[in-house]
């Protein structure tokens, strides 16, 4: 069964602090990973990667994708307390799970003043 | 805003009543896509559709069906709820079939559901 696992699973840290957030993932036919935030209700679209060792960028946040080791990473610098939320990582996966996304668990990322 | 509309916003009802939670797509996607959301079981999918065929199935109970309509919108109808079925219910929305083309799925504001 396609697997997303994301760590940590929260991290507290302070404003202008750098973040690192974690996705591995367990497949048999990769399509792409999706990152996404949460806040108050519905996920909302960050990056979608497709090709290893390139970056994706949108200001203060970036994501790279590693295939052959099968991760991600979402980096956000200079961190602001708007930046709370959750995080999730999602896979788009072929075979049995094609047509959906997987996602992991989330890392809650609280943003302190 | 995504521009994917759910419906209603929050709903309260009792255990053993059934309730149709529906979802209109972003303008021009032909797939649906719904969505649970619990506190301790994360964001699962329930169920897919495309162009008002059911092409994948996830972890959707029996009491629970759906449908997409020739005007795209479509529906999520839970039966015999229970306490457990108290949840965040999302629909999202994509041009064609994620996982085939990589593309992107844009939530809805999602529907909260509270059973009594």
């Amino acid at each position: 069964e396609d697997k997303v696992v994301q760590s940590p699973l929260s991290l507290v840290v302070h404003e202008g602090d750098t973040v690192t957030l974690n996705c591995s993932y367990e497949v048999t036919n990769f399509r792409s990973l999706l990152w996404y935030k949460q806040e108050k209700k519905a996920p909302t679209f960050l990056f979608m990667l497709t090709s290893s060792g390139i970056e994706k960028k949108s200001g203060r946040l970036s994501s790279i994708l590693d295939k052959k080791e099968l991760f991600s990473i979402l980096n956000i610098t200079a961190t602001q307390t708007g930046d709370s939320a959750i995080y999730l990582c999602a896979g788009a996966f072929g075979g049995t799970s094609y047509g959906k996304l997987t996602f992991g668990q989330g890392t809650i990322l609280t943003v302190h003043p | 805003d995504s521009g994917v509309t759910q419906t209603p916003k929050h709903l309260i009802t009792a255990t053993g009543q059934r309730v149709t939670l529906r979802c209109s797509p972003r303008s021009g996607d032909l797939s649906v896509y719904w969505y649970q959301q619990s506190l301790d079981q994360g964001l699962q999918f329930l169920i897919h559709y495309y162009n008002g065929e059911e092409r994948a199935k996830g972890n959707i109970l029996e009491r629970f069906s759906a449908q997409q309509f020739p005007d795209l919108h479509s529906e999520l109808n839970l039966s015999s709820l229970e306490l457990g079925d108290s949840a965040l219910y999302f629909c999202a929305s994509s041009v064609g079939v994620l996982g085939g083309t990589g593309e992107t799925q844009y939530f809805g504001p999602g529907t909260r559901l509270l059973v009594l």
